[in-house]
């Protein structure tokens, strides 16, 4: 099973700050199969960015991903109000898909 | 507008059986395969089960391997998950997620609200 690390577990920032979120992979992602999803509170999560840094339809230019092999970034180029939620990364390069432990963003 | 939407949730004693639904509209449901991922009180998300986009391979996390079992049912567009041997670790919100390919392998592009359940005496 690949292990993904997301640290720290909680970041913060002010609104129109830059973030950059990490995330590690136990192993090499040879195709870099990685996604970013985002969840709000008492909501379901919702697909950012998947192939690594593809951002997915209707996501604003202001989220991009990029990485390789086991380092992954997601950044927030200006944070808006309402970007600080939970943030998940996903590998779909194993056999089975694995989530990392997610990384908050808070004001 | 593509949408999911999961029911059947509910508060079962451990060791109950419980069958989770999902009813899937606006995309060509049997071109791609379908997921369930759930999340327990207050952590992160684990993915529970897939199925490809005919029905014909089925994947499982090791933690339901053997006990839940994923089914489709492409005429009608749903997609169910059977869940035999409850445990209090079960206890989660279950969500129901489109898998942007057939194969079941991808990354999981549209989520429903999610079912809750409960496992506990």
């Amino acid at each position: 099973e690949i292990v993904l690390t997301q640290s720290p577990g909680t970041l913060s920032f002010s609104p129109g700050e830059r973030a950059t979120l990490s995330c590690r992979a136990s192993q090499s992602l040879t195709r870099s199969y990685l996604a970013w999803y985002q969840q709000k509170l008492g909501q379901a999560p919702r697909l950012l960015i998947y192939a690594a840094s593809t951002r997915a339809t209707g996501i604003p230019d202001r989220f991009s991903g990029s990485g390789s092999g086991t380092d992954f970034t997601l950044t927030i180029s200006r944070l808006e109000p309402e970007d600080f939620a939970v943030y998940y990364c996903q590998q779909y390069d194993g056999s089975a898909p694995t989530f990392g432990g997610g990384a908050k963003v808070e004001i | 507008e593509v949408q999911v939407v999961e029911s059947g949730g509910d508060l079962v004693q451990p060791g109950a059986f419980l069958r989770l639904s999902c009813a899937a509209s606006g995309f060509s449901f049997s071109s791609y395969a379908m997921n369930w991922v759930r999340q327990a009180p207050g952590k992160g998300l684990e993915w529970v089960s897939a199925i490809s986009n005919n029905g014909g391979s089925t994947y499982y996390a090791d933690s339901v391997k053997g006990r839940f079992t994923i089914s489709r049912d492409n005429s009608r567009n749903t997609v169910s998950l059977h869940m035999n041997s409850l445990r209090d670790e079960d206890t989660a919100i279950y969500y129901c997620a489109k898998d942007s390919g057939w194969s079941g392998h991808s990354n999981f592009d549209c989520w429903g609200q999610g079912t809750l359940v409960t496992v506990s005496s």
